[in-house]
C-alpha cells in the first residue's frame, strides 16, 4: 500500500481559478504535512506545512487537513501561469523525521 | 535569506567510480538529510544525520553509501562504488524546527 497518494495529473486549470489539489496518507501516526513545488528540473521548494486539522491560509495557498479522513489538500487561488509546476504532498511520522513523499500533481495554468 | 547549497550541479562519473557529493545546510540548522530522486519518480529518503550520527537511513542507503560532516560547514554523500542505478538527482536538506528546506540538488549520471 502507497503511504502518500496523488492523482499524478495533469491538472489542468485556466489563469485566475482555483486550483485544488489532494492527497491522502495512509499512516495514522502521520503528525506533519508538506507541500511543495517542484519546477521541471529543480528542487522541491516549501510552500505549506500543516500539523492540525483545519485550514491554513498563507496568500493565495490555502492548506486544509483532515487527519480523520487521512486527507490533506492544498488550494491555489487566483491562479497564475508561473504556478504550473508539479505539487509534491509530504508526510512525516514524527516530529522533524523523514519526509515520505508523493508522486506529485502536475498542475498547468493557461493563460 | 540563508539557502541550501550543493556542488557539483552535475556530475558524470564512471560505474564503479567513487563519487562525494558536498552540501552546505543552513548554518544554524541541526538536522540534515540526503534524499533521491530518479527521473521521472518520486522524492525517496536515504539518510538523516543529527549530532554527528546517523539518525535514521532507509534500504536504499546500503554499505556504498557513507555521509559525513567533515567541519562545522559541509555535509557530504560518498557513493564508494557507482552503480548505472545511482543515477538520479541528489538532494541536501536541513532543518533546525519542523520544516525541511532543500538545495538545488546535484544530477549525478553514471556511465
Amino acid at each position: 500500500q502507497k503511504e502518500v497518494e496523488q492523482n499524478s495529473g495533469p491538472l489542468s486549470v485556466p489563469e485566475g481559478a482555483i486550483a485544488s489539489l489532494n492527497c491522502t496518507y495512509s499512516d495514522r501516526v502521520s503528525q506533519s504535512f508538506f507541500w511543495y513545488r517542484q519546477y521541471s528540473g529543480k528542487s522541491p521548494e516549501l510552500i505549506m506545512s500543516i500539523y492540525s486539522n483545519g485550514d491554513k491560509e498563507d496568500g493565495r495557498f490555502t492548506a486544509q487537513l483532515n487527519k480523520a479522513s487521512q486527507y490533506v489538500s492544498l488550494l491555489i487561488r487566483d491562479s497564475q501561469p508561473s504556478d504550473s509546476a508539479t505539487y509534491l504532498c509530504a508526510v512525516n511520522h514524527n516530529q522533524g523525521g523523514k519526509l515520505i513523499f508523493g508522486q506529485g500533481t502536475e498542475l498547468s495554468v493557461k493563460p | 535569506e540563508p539557502e541550501v547549497t550543493q556542488t557539483p550541479s552535475h556530475q558524470v562519473t564512471q560505474m564503479g567510480q567513487e563519487v562525494i557529493l558536498r552540501c552546505v545546510p543552513i548554518s544554524n540548522h541541526l538536522y540534515f538529510y540526503w534524499y533521491r530522486q530518479i527521473l521521472g519518480q518520486k522524492v525517496e529518503f536515504l539518510v538523516s544525520f543529527y549530532n554527528n550520527e546517523i539518525s535514521e537511513k532507509s534500504e536504499i542507503f546500503d554499505d556504498q553509501f557513507s555521509v559525513e560532516r567533515p567541519d562545522g560547514s559541509n555535509f557530504t554523500l560518498k557513493i564508494r562504488s557507482t552503480k548505472l542505478e545511482d543515477s538520479a538527482m541528489y538532494f541536501c536538506a536541513s532543518r533546525l524546527y519542523n520544516e525541511q528546506f532543500f538545495g538545488p540538488g546535484t544530477r549525478l549520471t553514471v556511465l
